[in-house]
């Protein structure tokens, strides 16, 4: 029980478009989801809290107009960087809160690289 | 502010030997604590968690921590390694006012020697 998924699992675009991305609860709802971004051979940076029905809440320093999140119902969330520049290259993580014990569940990460 | 330190960013051991892997923390309440790996390919995973309690913690394959208020430490240990744990380490603490929100360590690369 308590996976979550991510989806696509890597994505290259070029620079100017908008991509997004997925993070699906597939057993469990999740009223809170969270998005990390992970640069190589570093720690899990928290981007922003997405909770079902409302508002994301960013992290200090994200851009919250380049880094879009929806949390359209109680399984899925997901993250859109528009206008995607080289620097938004990275490994994106989700997480659902499994609401007992605060404990997350991590979905499997999505690595975008931006031509 | 809430911050997680892993002293060490890679560490070796050989197979069936001992492990420890170093985490402090700085947190002005009780903290939670937890510990994550995460393999290549594969999301984190929850190896054990600390709340209240018994400050020794038992998780999966093997794994325990200890949580030691005094030096603001949450060890993890293992005392016979295999060759699949060979992965990342990431220890966590919860944020401020215990919102869910995660801060994690700057991560520990195992490898394991045959």
């Amino acid at each position: 029980g308590a996976v979550v998924s991510q989806h696509p699992s890597w994505v290259i675009c070029k620079s100017g478009t908008s991509v997004k991305i997925e993070c699906r609860s597939l057993d469990f709802q999740a009223t809170t989801m969270f998005w990390y971004r992970q640069f190589p051979k570093q720690s899990l940076m928290l981007m922003a809290t997405s909770n079902e029905g409302s508002k994301a809440t960013y992290e200090q320093g994200v851009e919250k107009d380049k880094f879009l999140i929806n949390h359209a119902s109680l399984t899925l969330s997901t993250l859109t960087v528009t206008s995607a520049h080289p620097e938004d290259s990275s490994f994106y993580i989700c997480s659902a809160d499994g609401g007992i014990g605060y404990e997350q569940y991590f979905g499997p990460g999505t690595r975008l690289t931006v031509t | 502010a809430q911050s997680v330190t892993q002293p060490d960013i890679h560490i070796t051991v050989s197979e069936g030997a001992s492990l420890e892997l170093r985490c402090n923390y700085s947190y002005g309440a009780t903290p939670y604590l937890f510990w994550y790996v995460q393999s290549p390919g594969q999301g984190l995973q929850l190896l054990l968690k600390y709340f209240s309690g018994d400050t020794l913690v038992q998780g999966i394959k093997g794994f325990e921590a200890e949580f030691k208020r005094s030096q603001s430490s949450f060890n993890l240990r293992k005392p016979s390694v295999h060759w699949s744990d060979a992965a990342e380490y990431f220890c966590a603490v919860s944020g401020s006012g215990n919102t869910g929100k995660l801060i994690f360590g700057q991560g520990t690369t195992l490898q394991v020697k045959p």
